[in-house]
């Protein structure tokens, strides 16, 4: 099934320091979604987003809705050790019967103390 | 409140085999949607139950099949096992159109 194209995979950084991830797909969507995953836990909504060109933060961390409706990024800033984990983007076209998420492969963040 | 909550935790099967998956939504929540994620993958959309029908359904064979009950509790089916079914499967309920809440998930291995 078809997948976002999201990036980085992994990264390693130090604790205090900021963190950018970025999702892109070939097909548009009308809202665009950013989970953490921990080990052994489904999914938990940070951010999101319901119009192109939106900007929108969650204390350290802040979510764009790209004006082509095509992509997304996530900023963490400050990063601590309770942010290790994986990131997901997702897109949804919402409206009746097409609620389904289409998830992108992740980023796994490391924090190095 | 109880969030969604799903069982088994954990089950093992054999190619062939046939395996139930079962999902309690979020109080006062009426739409279930499952994934399936493979090990390094993201989460897969499978189906959505609104209403007791099947509403959406991705890019997943028959052998996949679901059904809802009236109290909005779900059940995901899968026959004939195959060792590529091996993955964590995720419920997610919702109001219709709303916030999605992930469950816990099952972790199915099929030998």
């Amino acid at each position: 099934g078809q997948q976002l194209n999201q990036s980085p995979q992994s990264m390693f950084i130090q604790e205090g320091e900021d963190v950018s991830m970025n999702c892109t797909s070939s097909s548009i969507f009308n809202t665009w979604l950013w989970y953490k995953q921990d080990p052994g836990e489904g999914p938990v909504l940070l951010i999101a987003l319901y119009k192109a060109g939106e900007l929108t933060s969650n204390g350290r961390l802040t979510a764009q809705f790209g004006i082509t409706r095509k992509d997304s990024f996530l900023n963490i800033s400050a990063s601590i050790p309770s942010d290790v984990g994986i990131y997901f983007c997702a897109g949804q076209l919402g409206g009746g019967g097409a609620d389904g998420l289409t998830f992108g492969k992740g980023t796994h963040l490391i924090i190095q103390p | 409140d109880a969030g969604v909550t799903q069982s088994p935790t954990h089950l093992i099967k054999t190619r062939g085999q046939q395996v139930t998956l079962r999902c309690s939504p979020k109080s006062g929540h009426d739409t279930v949607s499952w994934y399936q994620q493979a090990l390094g993958q993201g989460p897969q959309f499978i189906f959505q139950y609104y209403e007791e029908e099947e509403r959406q359904r991705g890019n997943f064979p028959d052998r996949f099949s679901g059904h809802q009950f009236p109290n909005y509790s779900s059940e995901l089916n899968v026959n004939a096992l195959l060792l590529g079914d091996s993955a964590l499967y995720l419920c997610a309920s919702s109001l219709e159109g709303g916030r999605k809440f992930f469950g816990p998930g099952t972790r199915l291995t099929v030998l």
